[in-house]
């Protein structure tokens, strides 16, 4: 089975500065997708990147980048320049490939960005 | 392009009460998810759905049930309630191929009294 494990519940950080949250994953399979994704108050989900797991490169959305070690299971989320709209829950993803549409998340961290 | 719609958004029943929660995916997508969401447990996944098929499913009980249509809208089905089923239940949809990722509604927000 697969697991995702956040081992941050909460953390905080400055306006304009970085936050990395972190995320490792267990599973068996060599190919499969990983995801992190935010959830605000207004409790929405909304997706903020992606990673395929034999891409090398890391994902990058504007403020938004990943470290994915593959080695080591880890997926952790880099945030800079933060910013108030920020504040919300991350959660981590994982999809493994023939699984359908099967997503494994993980129990979030909540983050929030002080003024 | 509309996003993904849940309806009711909020729902109060009672113990021993059935309840059926509503989603319309985004046009296009096939496939549909639910989660159910608690502060404890963070998001676990009930069931999906794809081209009317329950395609995967979770680990809850039988009590728990869905659906798909012929349009793709989906209903998930909780009968005999529990105070413990009180949640946040999500409907994600998503086009159902591979690294694909789910587009999530709002939620339907049960609370069981």
């Amino acid at each position: 089975a697969q697991t995702v494990t956040q081992s941050q519940p909460e953390m905080s950080v400055q306006e304009a500065e970085t936050v990395t949250l972190s995320c490792t994953y267990d599973t068996s399979e060599n190919n499969y997708y990983l995801f992190w994704y935010k959830q605000p108050p207004s409790r929405q989900m909304i997706l903020v990147i992606r990673q395929e797991a034999y891409k090398q490169q890391n994902a990058t959305e504007n403020r938004f980048s990943v470290n994915f070690q593959k080695a080591a299971k880890s997926f952790s989320l880099k945030i800079s320049d933060s910013q108030l709209g920020d504040t919300a829950m991350y959660f981590c993803a994982f999809m493994k490939p023939r699984s359908g549409n099967q997503f494994y998340f993980g129990t979030g961290t909540s983050l929030t960005v002080i003024p | 392009k509309a996003g993904v719609t849940q309806t009711p958004r909020y729902l109060i029943k009672t113990r021993g009460q059935q309840v059926t929660l509503s989603c319309s995916p985004i046009s296009g997508h096939r496939s549909v998810s639910w989660y159910q969401q608690t502060p404890g447990q963070g998001l676990q996944f009930l069931f999906e759905y794809f081209s009317e098929t329950q395609r995967n499913k979770g680990n809850f009980p039988g009590r728990f049930s869905g659906r798909q249509f012929s349009n793709s809208r989906s209903e998930m089905n909780v009968s005999t309630l529990e105070l413990g089923d009180s949640a946040l239940y999500l409907c994600a949809s998503s086009a159902g191929t591979e690294n694909q990722p789910q587009h999530f509604g709002d939620g339907t927000r049960l609370s069981i009294l």
